[in-house]
């Protein structure tokens, strides 16, 4: 079966910290991960896409690896701010899965001023 | 340049009443997800759709769910005689792409709250 794991569940950390977010798949055979943001009572928001060749993916202070091998992918977020605080959804695109995404349960994220 | 637009944003129906939920993606997008959150839990695939097909309902109840994406129109999310179970944050994405286009990202709507009172 396929499935993508969070951990942790949830975070909190003062403001200023680096801190990383960690996403786990069972099977390396992907199209791309991508990296979503829900602030509460809304919708996703698109971070980060990572296409199955890539390695990394950066945008401003936010940087997504992945390592398909070890069926892993992180986010790291560099002097996070309170505005960072959210849920953190990763979803894997598996090439067998007839074309839809296979999300995380999240990290929820709370940055303390 | 809009984004995927999901209407009603709230929704609510009595137990055994009909919920239709719409879906627009956005403008170029001919692939439809629709997925549901319920309280405290994950996104779940329900089904996957380009017009005129649904490509994938595995994720879909047997009963009382159904999706179309015509060829005019929002995809519709329909819901028939709604039990309280049914209650749940109901999202809708888009890709320009499907499976063929590898690397496609998906956005999202900012969903249909649905509460079956």
């Amino acid at each position: 079966k396929q499935e993508v794991t969070q951990i942790p569940a949830a975070l909190s950390v003062p403001e200023g910290e680096n801190l990383v977010l960690n996403c786990s798949f069972t099977d390396s055979a992907i199209y791309n991960l991508q990296w979503f943001r829900q602030d509460p009572g809304k919708g996703l928001t698109s971070l980060l896409l990572i296409q199955s060749s890539q390695r990394e993916q950066t945008s401003g202070r936010l940087n997504a690896s992945l390592d398909k091998s070890s069926g892993r992918s992180t986010l790291y977020i560099a002097a996070s701010q309170p505005g960072d605080s959210a849920t953190y959804l990763c979803a894997a695109f598996f090439i067998t899965n007839a074309g839809k995404s296979t999300f995380g349960d999240g990290t929820t994220l709370t940055v303390k001023p | 340049n809009a984004g995927v637009m999901q209407n009603p944003r709230h929704l609510v129906r009595r137990r055994g009443q009909e919920a239709r939920l719409r879906c627009s993606p956005m403008k170029g997008h001919s692939h439809v997800y629709w997925y549901r959150q319920l309280p405290e839990e994950g996104l779940k695939f329900m089904v996957y759709l380009q017009k005129e097909n649904i490509i994938d309902e595995s994720g879909m109840p047997k009963e009382r769910f159904s999706a179309e994406f015509p060829k005019e129109g929002p995809s519709i999310l329909r819901i028939q005689q709604v039990v309280r179970g049914d209650s749940a944050a109901y999202f809708c994405a888009s890709s320009q792409a499907g499976r063929t286009g590898l690397n496609s990202p998906l956005h999202f709507g900012n969903g249909t709250r649905l509460t079956v009172t």
